[in-house]
């Protein structure tokens, strides 16, 4: 079965650093783009980033860029996003997702971020 | 960034009858090489995480019910319930991932009449 486990999330201070991680299982994510997509408390869903299959591209939505970093671990089939000079505005659930041409077909369940002091 | 664009932001439709949710692009996400729409419908039920319905505008999701279809080129995308279920209420997202950064519609909110 396909899955996605998104895990470390939590309450951290504006300015703070927190790394989240994705592990897969049932796919090689070294196949796939993968992706971050975020959802604010009660707001729709907002593209953060992506790696290609080759690892050789990333990308970032202008709101983290500089601050935020994709990456991955091939040997642990785990994608991470470190996340530096947190916002308030960077307040969200965290997904991630399994991308390609035909749209994101596998999502996690999410890891709830909160930057508040 | 292409801005997409849903259409209403809430609808009320009563049980067995049709839905349709519209999304519209600030530029094509048609691409040339294959002919086909880079575009793609979710739902978002309360407390889950988001669900593919349809890509390339108009394919249906494996194990996704045919009462969903997609349909339009170029700017202009349509998502079709054809008879509404109670397991339907849900938000729908419109995406477009024809070039980077990937965008989102706003996300439209069906509810049962």
């Amino acid at each position: 079965e396909v899955q996605l486990v998104e895990s470390g999330g939590g309450l951290v201070q504006p300015g703070g650093s927190l790394r989240l991680s994705c592990v897969a299982s049932g796919f090689t994510l070294s196949n796939y783009w993968m992706h971050w997509v975020r959802q604010a408390p009660g707001k729709g869903l907002e593209w953060v980033s992506h790696i290609n299959s080759a690892g050789s591209t990333t990308n970032y939505a202008n709101s983290v860029k500089g601050r935020f970093t994709i990456a991955r671990d091939t040997a642990k089939n785990t994608l991470y996003l470190q996340m530096n000079s947190l916002r308030v505005e960077d307040t969200a659930v965290y997904y991630c997702a399994k991308g390609g041409i035909t749209g994101l077909g596998c999502w996690g369940q999410g890891t709830l971020v909160t930057v508040s002091s | 960034d292409i801005v997409m664009t849903q259409s209403p932001d809430s609808l009320a439709v009563s049980l067995g009858e049709r839905a349709t949710i519209n999304c519209k692009s600030s530029q094509s996400v048609l691409s040339s090489s294959n002919n086909k729409n880079s575009l793609a419908w979710y739902q978002q039920k309360p407390g889950q995480s988001p669900k593919l319905l349809i890509y390339w505008a108009s394919t249906r999701e494996s194990g996704v019910p045919d009462r969903f279809s997609g349909s339009g080129s170029g700017t202009d995308f349509t998502l079709t319930i054809s008879s509404l279920q109670a397991e339907d209420v849900a938000v729908y997202y419109c995406q477009q991932y024809y070039s980077s950064p990937d965008t989102f519609g706003q996300g439209t909110k069906l509810e049962i009449k």
